[in-house]
């Protein structure tokens, strides 16, 4: 069973401040990392999908990093709002290509 | 473009009743199909997925079992439901290739099992 990780569980932050969530995984017959963003009452939506040791994404505010030699992966949140709100989750394909393990989630409070 | 559709949105059972969920996508063909639950304070687990008609994949083991009867249908039944089998359900689907599997979710299904 792969076991994915993330950290911290939850977090509160002001309007306005920036921060950062952690997701680990086991970097032996990694495939591919995904981020999904999931608010309350609605469905998960993904942000980024990642494959190469040192990818960056980004979209908007919202900016995720690589690193699968080491098994971890980071999320970014600059200046954040209101609407950043949502539970962030990690999920993680490796070995069989047709299933992905996520993580518990990183639940994020914006305080405006 | 594709969507995907779950049903019932809120369910409340007994103990011991019968359970069928289902879940339909329009737009795409041969989708990889997915059963997710989350129970109270934890993550998404993997209940079942399909790559194709028939083929329903169990990654743990339960009192619930999946079919999928047509190419874009996926169904989520169980005998007698559990107190464990509460939680929120998620049907989803990726592209059988080429997306390294990124998942498309439906709405969702809140079970309440009393």
């Amino acid at each position: 069973i792969l076991n994915v990780e993330q950290s911290p569980q939850s977090l509160h932050v002001q309007e306005g401040d920036s921060t950062n969530f952690t997701c680990s995984f086991p970097s032996s017959n990694f495939y591919a990392l995904h981020w999904y963003r999931w608010e309350t009452a609605k469905s998960p939506e993904a942000l980024f999908v990642m494959t190469l040791n040192g990818d960056e994404k980004k979209k908007g505010r919202i900016s995720a990093t690589l690193n699968t030699k080491e098994g971890y992966s980071y999320l970014y949140i600059k200046g954040s709002q209101p609407e950043d709100s949502a539970t962030y989750l990690c999920a993680v394909n490796s070995g069989g290509y047709q299933k992905v393990t996520f993580g518990t989630g990183t639940k994020l409070q914006v305080i405006p | 473009s594709q969507t995907i559709h779950q049903w019932p949105a809120t369910l409340v059972q007994p103990v011991g009743s019968p359970l069928s969920l289902e879940c339909t996508v329009e737009g795409t063909s041969n989708p990889n199909l997915y059963w997710y639950r989350q129970a109270a304070g934890r993550g998404l687990q993997l209940l079942f997925y399909s790559v194709g008609i028939g083929q329903i994949s169990s990654e743990v083991p339960q009192n619930l079992s999946a079919s999928r009867p047509q190419d874009r249908q996926f169904i989520l039944s169980s005998k007698k439901l559990l107190l464990s089998d509460s939680g929120f359900y998620l049907c989803a689907w990726s592209p059988a290739l080429g997306s390294y599997n990124e998942q498309f979710f439906g709405p969702g299904t809140r079970l309440t099992v009393l």
